[in-house]
């Protein structure tokens, strides 16, 4: 039940193109849920973050949408870029406590 | 502001050897909280410290264990090291431990390998 699920395992895109990132979680009692975006040889860093009383969060080019009834958040990048080349994680947390559960990853290549 | 330090980057060491990771959060950061993350099983949260107090455990044997001073720096001890313990270990602060208000940041880790 603390599990949370992510797809695809790996994205390859386009210069310009839109990249899609689904996770699912079953334990309701999550109420954060982050994406971090990781580089080789770095640390996960943080993107972008949304609370389930949101159903779409923007920053730049970076969307998270949420679906609470369905249990299922999803990352969604515009114009993706060569740059954006790296593995993301969603993670979810219960209230009252910073303790990340994190999805599998999915490593996202950006053509140019 | 400087990020959250992780001393050593590198580390090699024999199974059955013990190890100490060191971590040092942001200026200001009161909680510290430790990850592994392995090809296999990904990222997996190990602990978490606040006023250096324990305030979580992960599934993890008794062999990982940690600390967490007055100054907030946090260290992590692995004891009797397996080859599965090979992994890198992330550290993370924050200003507090309730989560929501108060986001990860992480260091860029310290790799492990056990031969």
């Amino acid at each position: 039940q603390q599990q949370v699920k992510q797809s695809p395992q790996s994205l390859i895109v386009q210069k310009g193109g839109i990249s899609i990132i689904n996770c699912a979680y079953e334990n309701t009692a999550f109420d954060y849920f982050p994406w971090y975006q990781q580089f080789p040889g770095k640390g996960p860093a943080l993107l972008i973050a949304i609370r389930p009383d949101v159903s779409e969060k923007k920053e730049g080019r970076f969307t998270i949408s949420f679906n609470k009834s369905a249990k299922q958040f999803s990352l969604h990048i515009m114009d993706s870029q060569p740059g954006d080349s790296a593995t993301y994680f969603c993670a979810a947390s219960r209230k009252g406590g910073s303790r990340l559960t994190f999805g599998e990853g999915t490593q996202l290549t950006v053509n140019p | 502001k400087a990020g959250v330090t992780q001393t050593p980057r590198y580390l090699i060491k024999t199974r059955g050897q013990q190890v100490t990771l060191s971590c040092s959060p942001i200026s200001g950061h009161r909680s510290v909280s430790w990850y592994q993350q392995t090809p296999g099983q990904g990222l997996q949260f190990l602990f978490e410290y606040f006023s250096e107090t324990q305030r979580n455990k992960g599934n993890f044997p008794g062999r990982f264990s940690g600390r967490q001073f007055s100054n907030s720096r946090s260290e992590m001890n692995v004891s009797t090291l397996e080859l599965g313990d090979s992994a890198l270990y992330l550290c993370a602060s924050s200003l507090s431990w309730t989560g929501t208000s108060s986001p990860l940041h992480f260091g860029n880790g310290t790799r492990l390998t056990v031969t």
